[in-house]
This record gives C-alpha cells, structure tokens and sequence, in this order.
C-alpha cells in the first residue's frame, strides 16, 4: 500500500470547519483513500472512503485532488467532540487486504 | 451482539504469566483485525484473519503471541510469557469482508503486565 503523509497536529475554533489534509504521492490507481478517526479511550471509528471522486456522508466530506496525490477532509462545524486523532489511510479494495494505520492528525478543537 | 465485543475489558498478570483475550466480532463479518496500541502511541497491527485463507501474522512481535479464530467468527489473541512491554490496550476489529467495507472497533482490553 502507499505511504500517506499528515501534519502531526492542527487546532480549530469550535463551530469552523476542520479541514485536515492527507498528502499520497504514491497512491495507485486502484488505491482508496480511507478516513478513521479515534476520539481518546476508544477505539478508532470509520469516517468515509472514496476512490477519485469527492465524497459527502453526515460525518463529513472527502475531496480528493484531480491527480489523486493529496487529499482533505472537512468537518464541516467542527465541534469539542470532534477532538481525535484522525487517520488517512490509502489500501486496495480487494479482498484479504489489511489494514494498516500511520500515525494520524491530532485534531484539537477548541472553544 | 450489535458491536464488536472484547473481553476483558481490563486484565492485570504477573510477567511471566499467560493471558488470553477474547474478540466476538459483528456476526457476518468475515474478517478480524487484532492491534495493539501502547499508551500514547498509534495503532500497531497484529494478525488478519480474512474468511477462509490463511491469516495475516506479519504484525506479531514475537512467537510468543499468537491468534486463533474458530469456526470464523471468535477470535483469542494470546501473549505467551508475557512481559511488561507487553502492557498496552489491544484492539479487535471486524468487517464484512474486509476490503472496501468499514472496519468496526471494540473497546479493547487493557493490558497491565506487573
């Protein structure tokens, strides 16, 4: 799988949108960006996925750069809740293929 | 059950000891994830098991762990003369079929080798 790359922290107001970028160069053509995230004490949670087009679920939404090589999610009102650790990850969709975390974004929100 | 279920929630052994911890994944799922997550670190991968094929071990540390799932569904990680380096939160994950469908995450079990 490719390599991602994410700031290692970033700050938000309260009621802004968070806007957290991923950087993966290396991303193949059959690769899916994947978001996680994991709110402190629990276990990491599913956000959203996507392949080339831009994505939007009630969590949040995915925009995914033409070329592919870097992507963002947005909160859209990022709230105190939304504090976490917040992992892109990129993997082929194909079955047996396992899942591997990097080091993720420490989001703080802040009031 | 509705979620991922894991248990213990929190075990303390003595080094040296044996311990075993147990994941019941979301019926249907066929695959399971084991990692473990050491206080203030990211998540580490342990062992795959997807459906029928053989499982993904590249993540275990050392023979001393290993992980079994029977009948495809519940899985039991265990930690062979467990030493204190072993102490983390270990974390169990499942998903449909473990490819483009989200993986689903227990609470996960404290581990405190004393």
């Amino acid at each position: 799988d490719a390599k991602t790359t994410q700031p290692p922290s970033m700050d938000c107001a309260e009621g802004r949108a968070a806007n957290l970028p991923c950087n993966h160069s290396t991303i193949s053509g059959n690769e899916y960006v994947y978001w996680y995230r994991q709110i402190h004490s629990q276990g990491p949670q599913y956000i959203i996925h996507g392949l080339k087009n831009n994505e939007t679920n009630e969590m949040a939404s995915l925009i995914i750069t033409e070329d592919r090589k870097s992507s963002t999610l947005i909160l859209p009102h990022a709230t105190l809740r939304d504090t976490a650790v917040y992992y892109c990850i990129v993997r082929v969709a194909e079955y047996g293929n396992k899942l591997v975390f990097g080091a993720g974004t420490i989001l703080r929100v802040k009031s | 059950g509705a979620g991922v279920s894991q248990s213990p929630s929190n075990k303390v052994t003595e080094k040296g000891k044996d311990v075993e911890l147990r994941c019941d994944p979301i019926s249907g799922h066929t695959a399971l994830y084991w990692y473990r997550q050491s206080l203030g670190q990211g998540l580490e991968f342990l062992i795959y098991f997807q459906g029928n094929s053989a499982p993904d071990k590249s993540g275990l540390p050392s023979d001393r762990f290993s992980a079994e799932r029977t009948g495809g569904s519940v899985s039991t990680l265990t930690i062979q003369r467990t030493q204190q380096e072993d102490s983390a939160v270990y974390l169990c994950a499942s998903s449909l079929q473990g490819a483009i469908t989200e993986a689903f995450f227990g609470q996960g079990t404290r581990l405190t080798v004393v």
